[in-house]
């Protein structure tokens, strides 16, 4: 069965550093979305994309995220300067037509 | 308080016991979302509900959007400890912009 990949699994950074959290959605899928989960609270919607651009955001989502689709597989989310406040596990997910698909997660660390 | 309201907190019954949760906003739900996430890993998507009144099963699970579009329930029938974890809703409850949030969390434990 098909299934979203994402890399690295767990990621260490300093606090300022820029980080890129790497997805790879199934193939034929062209909605893809970003989630966050800070331990201990709520799921947060990030961001949805569809045909190369941002369909979606939230108020999360500020100008020190960014996604892009950079070759056709690949979905990446972008931290440019990180803050202690960005830990959290990320959650990439792509859908078909109405059934979301998600990864298994990256756990980011921001010391 | 929450904008999108779950109920119960927590849960716990007896193997093949029937179960209902319970996700209510104030607002209009554009979408609603279940979800399933075992503890400590990622989310496994249950099932979608668009229109008021609609309703959805999908093996021993049924979801339903009320009519008004501000409560849905998730209704699991004779239980099995495969069914633990914990069950979120999400939703867009924004009216002209977009703002979709996730429920509180309703935790499911299954006794053999």
């Amino acid at each position: 069965e098909p299934e979203v990949t994402q890399t690295p699994s767990h990621q260490v950074t300093q606090m300022g550093q820029e980080v890129i959290l790497r997805c790879v959605p199934i193939s034929n899928h062209l909605y893809f979305y970003w989630y966050r989960q800070i331990l201990g609270q709520k799921v947060e919607f990030l961001v949805s994309f569809y045909n190369n651009e941002i369909s979606e955001k939230s108020e999360i989502f500020d100008d020190q995220f960014s996604v892009e689709r950079p070759d056709g597989s690949n979905f990446t989310l972008k931290i440019r300067s990180t803050k202690l406040e960005d830990s959290a596990m990320y959650f990439c997910a792509s859908t078909d037509t109405d059934t979301q698909y998600f990864g298994p997660g990256t756990r980011l660390t921001v010391l | 308080s929450q904008e999108l309201e779950q109920s119960p907190q927590s849960l716990i019954v007896q193997e093949g016991k029937n179960l209902t949760i319970n996700c209510t906003s104030s607002k209009t739900l554009y979408g609603l979302y279940w979800y399933k996430q075992k503890y400590g890993e990622g989310l496994i998507f249950l099932m979608m509900l668009q229109k008021g009144g609609e309703e959805k099963s999908h093996e021993k699970i049924t979801a339903k959007l009320d009519e008004k579009k501000q409560q849905s329930s998730l209704h699991i029938t004779a239980s099995q400890p495969s069914h633990a974890g914990i069950y979120l809703c999400g939703a867009d409850i924004g009216s002209g912009t977009y703002k979709y949030i996730f429920g509180t969390g309703t935790r499911l434990k299954v006794l053999a």
